[in-house]
């Protein structure tokens, strides 16, 4: 079976710029968790959808928004991007929000 | 809140030799423990989980135990190699009302050489 995929691998962006990155998760699964990677850091909690619905959201800006789609993909979206926006962004699915959480190999972004 | 502390990195061991990176954390409740690899270029591997008090996770000759008492997490292998080089992340997820998400340290890089 296919693990999580995310789309695109990498990406570079201008400050000031808007950013889409899409999220597949595991088939079954309905849950899917945005983290925030720095370089050197621990990911950083940034959404959860379940069922279509956001169920929690980190410590970000309001620059940062997401949504989940009938299929259960999504996407996280941010504006006016910062120079420290830059970071590796995380997908995880899992099949109940409160389940494992099974991670997708990341969308790396550089904003320049 | 909550909040998990690892051992600085880098950590540089030769092949073969004993792995231990020490965890600790600041939860409330009863929260479940994780420890996540990511190798270079990479997303988050599921390595090892602890639910409650006690218990011990294991997986591909890592171990890591559940302690309550000194509120630790620390991963432990007998003998490392070097496909073993990687970052290392613990991990925690709260029992209570937001049990949704993961709560990470900043990780420990380890380097094993031949």
């Amino acid at each position: 079976d296919a693990g999580v995929t995310q789309s695109p691998t990498h990406l570079i962006k201008t400050r000031g710029q808007q950013v889409t990155l899409r999220c597949s998760p595991i088939s079954g699964h309905k849950s899917v968790s945005w983290y925030q990677q720095v370089l050197g850091q621990g990911p950083q909690f940034i959404f959860q959808y379940y069922e279509k619905e956001e169920r929690g959201r980190g410590n970000f800006p309001d620059r940062f928004s997401a949504r989940q789609f009938p299929n259960y993909s999504s996407e996280l979206n941010v504006n006016a991007l910062l120079l420290g926006d830059s970071a590796l962004y995380l997908c995880a699915s899992s099949s109940e929000g409160r389940g494992e959480q099974y991670f997708g190999p990341g969308t790396r972004l550089t904003v320049t | 809140g909550n909040s998990v502390t690892q051992m600085e990195g880098p950590v540089t061991l030769s092949e073969e030799a004993f792995l231990t990176i020490n965890c600790t954390y600041t939860a409330t409740g009863y929260p479940s423990l994780f420890w996540y690899v990511q190798y270079p270029g990479e997303g988050l591997q599921l390595l090892l989980k602890a639910t409650k008090a006690d218990d011990k996770g294991s997986n591909k000759g890592f171990e890591a135990t559940y302690r309550k008492e000194t509120t630790s997490f620390h991963l432990e292998k007998g003998s490392v190699q070097v496909s073993d080089s990687a970052v290392y992340f613990c991990a925690l997820k709260n029992s209570g009302g937001s049990n949704y998400k993961l709560t990470f340290g900043k990780g420990t890089l380890l380097t094993v050489n031949p």
